[in-house]
């Protein structure tokens, strides 16, 4: 079965700082998703970054970026910039290829001004 | 558009009562999964709908159930609840399965007494 860990329950970084959140998984397939969920505390889930394991490029999306390291099974979510409002629960997830997905147990971040 | 809508946003049941949850998806979503959120197991999926029919089942015992309308909302019942079942309850919308974007309500927060 596949398993998604994120290493780190709470973190810290001071504004307009750099963090990197880490995500590694476990799994035996070679086509799969991967993806960075945020969950600010009003709740609502929001798509941050999403990677096709077929890719070898890494994923970007403004101040959001990935290391993906597919032989590493590794998939890290790099915040460049950090803003007061990048304060949330980050969950990293895996879709398998039965479209099943499997959610890490999500790192805390917090902004500090 | 209208985003994902969860009612009730929070609930209050004692043990061996049911409960329904009712979830919404954007206009034009026709696949809904729905999800478990608690501190100690983090986000679980439960089960995703696809046009009336269960087309994914996570790991959950039979007391957790699920339908979809022919109007793609969605309902999620539970059965003689346990103080285990105290979770927010995720529900997520996406246009179609294999689309990997999902779209999250807010959320029901469901406590058992």
């Amino acid at each position: 079965a596949q398993t998604v860990t994120q290493s780190q329950p709470e973190m810290s970084v001071q504004e307009a700082e750099t963090v990197t959140l880490s995500c590694t998984y476990d799994t035996s397939e070679s086509d799969y998703y991967l993806f960075w969920y945020k969950q600010p505390p009003s709740r609502q889930m929001i798509l941050v970054i999403r990677q096709e394991a077929y890719k070898q490029q890494n994923a970007t999306e403004n101040r959001f970026s990935v290391n993906f390291q597919k032989a590493a099974k590794s998939f890290s979510l790099k915040i460049s910039d950090s803003q007061l409002g990048d304060a949330a629960m980050y969950f990293c997830a895996y879709v398998n290829r039965d479209d099943k997905i499997i959610f890490g147990k999500g790192t805390r971040l917090h902004i500090l001004p | 558009k209208a985003g994902v809508t969860q009612t009730p946003r929070y609930l209050i049941k004692t043990r061996g009562q049911q409960v329904t949850l009712s979830c919404s998806p954007i206009s034009g979503h026709r696949s809904v999964s729905w999800y478990q959120q608690t501190p100690g197991q983090g986000l679980q999926f439960l089960f995703e709908y696809f046009s009336e029919t269960q087309r994914n089942k996570g790991n959950f015992p039979g007391r957790f159930s699920g339908r979809q309308f022919s109007n793609s909302r969605s309902e999620m019942n539970v059965s003689t609840l346990e103080l285990g079942d105290s979770a927010l309850y995720l529900c997520a919308s996406r246009l179609q399965v294999l689309d990997n974007e999902q779209f999250f309500g807010p959320g029901t927060r469901l406590t058992v007494l």
